[in-house]
């Protein structure tokens, strides 16, 4: 069975700051990861997907992730925050033929002035 | 892009009755969509797997007979939540599979539904 597990259900940043969202990732077969983001009343949106070739995804927005297998982790970073980055954001994992995605548990994301 | 509508994005009913959501796939066909069920700060709970042409696979301890999925052509799937009571208040999102020559086969999310149960 695949899971994953986000670290912090919520975190705090400055405008201009690095964002960092931990994603731990658990999965008997390679896994394909996701982050999505949701803004309030919304459904998801991708922000970017690993699905086996470069470790380094980058995705919209100015977001990215590396996928490290060694620590089973695949955490979303943004150099530096935009107000508009505020909103929840979802990791997910599935197997090869994403027949079971799964999601973590949510992180929201807030923007300081 | 692959583009997923639901309708309706909002609905309001009293308890006892039974409502309808849609789940479109406009541009791409979907032999498999996915229901999923969001309460309010927590994560998206997978309710059920439905194939096109036969029965829905419903996740543990999710009522099928509560909530009744159809999934008739190959850019349709409705989920009925029949007899609804307050409890079934929720954010329902769905999501269709693109399976055209996508290694992954990726799946693309529904806007969401957000039913409330008087």
């Amino acid at each position: 069975a695949q899971s994953v597990t986000q670290l912090g259900s919520h975190v705090s940043v400055s405008e201009g700051a690095l964002v960092l969202l931990r994603c731990n990732y658990s999965s008997s077969v390679p896994p394909y990861l996701f982050w999505y983001v949701q803004y309030p009343n919304q459904g998801l949106q991708l922000l970017l997907k690993y699905t086996s070739a470069a470790t380094l995804v980058k995705g919209i927005n100015g977001f990215e992730a590396e996928f490290k297998k060694s620590e089973t982790s695949f955490h979303l970073t943004k150099p530096s925050a935009h107000m508009r980055d505020a909103a929840e954001y979802f990791c997910a994992v599935s197997d090869l033929g994403n027949n079971d995605m799964r999601f973590g548990a949510g992180t929201r994301l807030t923007v300081k002035p | 892009g692959a583009v997923v509508s639901q309708h309706p994005s909002r609905v309001i009913c009293k308890s006892g009755t039974s409502v309808k959501i849609e789940c479109r796939s406009l541009d791409f066909q979907a032999t498999t969509m996915f229901w999923y069920r969001q309460f309010p700060k927590k994560s998206l709970m997978l309710m059920a797997t439905s194939n096109e042409g036969s029965k829905a696979t419903y996740e543990q301890g999710v009522e099928k007979d509560k909530f009744l999925i159809n999934h008739a052509s190959l850019t349709l799937s409705t989920l009925t939540v029949t007899s609804a009571h307050p409890e079934d208040s929720s954010f329902y999102i769905c999501s269709a599979r693109d399976q055209r020559g996508n290694s992954y086969n990726e799946q693309f999310f529904g806007p969401g539904t957000r039913l409330t149960v008087l």
